[in-house]
């Protein structure tokens, strides 16, 4: 039978919905949060990225939160569009240190 | 413009022979990075390399060894291939940390490796 753990967590919405894309972290001492879209068959690409000291940080359609009391990062894209449709990595990085370490990722999917 | 390239795109194998990946950056970057990535499992770092001369074990190393005798490359090796190592892996590269200016890693198309 398949696992459950093989599985990878999918977010499905409408086009010009709002999409959140949740992720855990367990490293306390991490001073970057960043945020990877990988779209189907190629390398994941950089998104968007927050520090530690911040709260909230806004890019173009997308908005990363980082509430540190209880280690949850999100990504809010808005008004998603089909080409939103890949998988979203969430990474961390400590401190004087250039290695990520990488969540295992969420597809999102879009339809029209 | 810039890239970074691996090769081959695509790879079958034999249990117990060597491979090589290659993998290719003209960015300039001083770091490079090797993944796998499986599902289930997201990407993990296998080596690192920091320069030229420079390398390190990342959290899957064990069966794997690469070398940096230049800026722009770094060759993965598997030394005896196994079927878990069957992967699609991927390179990476990023500038020298200052702060958030190696968060964005740069990565390339991916191989796909398969050890049968």
């Amino acid at each position: 039978g398949e696992s459950v753990g093989l599985h990878l967590p999918t977010l499905s919405v409408q086009e010009g919905d709002n999409s959140i894309i949740n992720c855990a972290y367990s490293n306390s001492a991490s001073d970057y949060f960043i945020w990877y879209k990988q779209e189907s068959g190629k390398g994941p690409q950089f998104i968007i990225d927050i520090r530690s000291n911040m709260d909230k940080r806004q890019g173009q359609r997308v908005t990363v939160l980082l509430n540190k009391t209880v280690k949850h990062l999100s990504l809010q894209i808005a008004a998603t569009q089909p080409g939103d449709s890949a998988v979203y990595f969430c990474a961390d990085k400590d401190s004087g240190y250039s290695t990520l370490t990488f969540g295992k990722g969420t597809m999102l999917l879009v339809s029209p | 413009d810039a890239e970074i390239t691996q090769s081959p795109r695509h790879k079958i194998t034999e249990t117990g022979r060597q491979v090589t990946l290659a993998c290719h950056q003209t960015w300039n970057h001083n770091n490079m990075f090797w993944y796998r990535q499986d599902l289930g499992h997201g990407l993990r770092l296998i080596h690192y390399s920091y320069g030229v001369h420079d390398t390190n074990k990342g959290e899957v190393s064990d069966g794997y060894s690469v070398s940096r005798s230049n800026t722009e490359d770094l060759p993965l090796t598997l030394e005896s291939a196994a079927s878990s190592q069957t992967s699609v892996y991927f390179c990476a590269s990023s500038d020298v940390g200052r702060g958030a200016s190696d968060n964005e890693q740069f990565f390339g198309p991916g191989t796909r490796l398969t050890v049968l």
